[in-house]
């Protein structure tokens, strides 16, 4: 298990309403990604968060959006929902990095989102 | 461009057998190659990654082969068994990071017991 976690785990919505999803990072990582994985399908990359900005972003329309807090933490907020938004969202957290080195992105469960 | 190609889509191997995945990718700005396990219920958990100046890499039953020339790389996983049924997935992506990951698209691996 990794020490990455996220809230809620399952969440019912209806078409146009808004969702926030939110992960904590586990302890010492200060970068936070978020993909979106529909149903037997592999992770699509929907944005970064590195030291609280925005750091690359995925071919996702400007409805999703994102904080990441002081504390490395952070939200994904999706705003007038469509049925297509219905999938696994997956958030991975990293750490700062050595030198030439490349750090591995360990992934929380998951908040599986219903949009009827 | 981006993708990543993965085959075959579902595969079932007998206990004790080789299953074998294969991918296949498109940008040559990719340097780093991990495969995810992922169980149903639970995040994609990495299970091995190579990065392409090495053709081969091993830890335990798993095996990942690199052909650069080719820009392929498949995962063998050895002595296959019933633990090991879960959704594959390889990705390519940068070596930081800061690097997003593209993913293939899954095989789903059954070990018959």
């Amino acid at each position: 298990e990794t020490g990455v976690t996220q809230s809620p785990t399952h969440l019912i919505k209806t078409r146009g309403q808004q969702v926030t999803l939110r992960c904590s990072s586990q302890s010492g990582h200060n970068t936070v990604s978020w993909y979106q994985q529909a149903l037997g399908q592999g992770p699509q990359f929907i944005f970064q968060y590195y030291r609280e900005e925005e750091n690359g972003r995925g071919n996702f329309p400007p409805r999703f959006s994102g904080l990441q807090f002081p504390n490395y933490s952070s939200e994904l907020n999706v705003n007038a929902l469509e049925l297509d938004d219905s999938a696994l969202y997956l958030c991975a957290s990293s750490g700062p990095g050595l030198a030439g080195g490349t750090d591995t992105q360990y992934f929380g469960p998951g908040t599986r989102l219903t949009v009827l | 461009q981006q993708q990543v190609k993965q085959s075959p889509q579902s595969l079932i191997v007998q206990k004790g057998g080789i299953s074998i995945i294969n991918c296949a990718y498109e940008n040559t700005a990719f340097d780093y190659f991990p495969w995810y396990q992922q169980f149903p219920g639970k995040g994609p958990a990495l299970l091995i990654a190579i990065r392409p100046d090495v053709s081969e890499k091993k830890e335990g039953r798993f095996t990942i082969s690199f052909n650069k020339s080719a820009k392929q790389f498949s995962l063998h996983i050895m002595d296959s068994q019933p633990g090991d049924s879960a959704t594959y997935f390889c990705a390519a992506s940068g070596y930081s990071s800061a690097s997003k990951i593209i993913f293939g698209s899954g095989t789903r691996l059954s070990i018959r017991p």
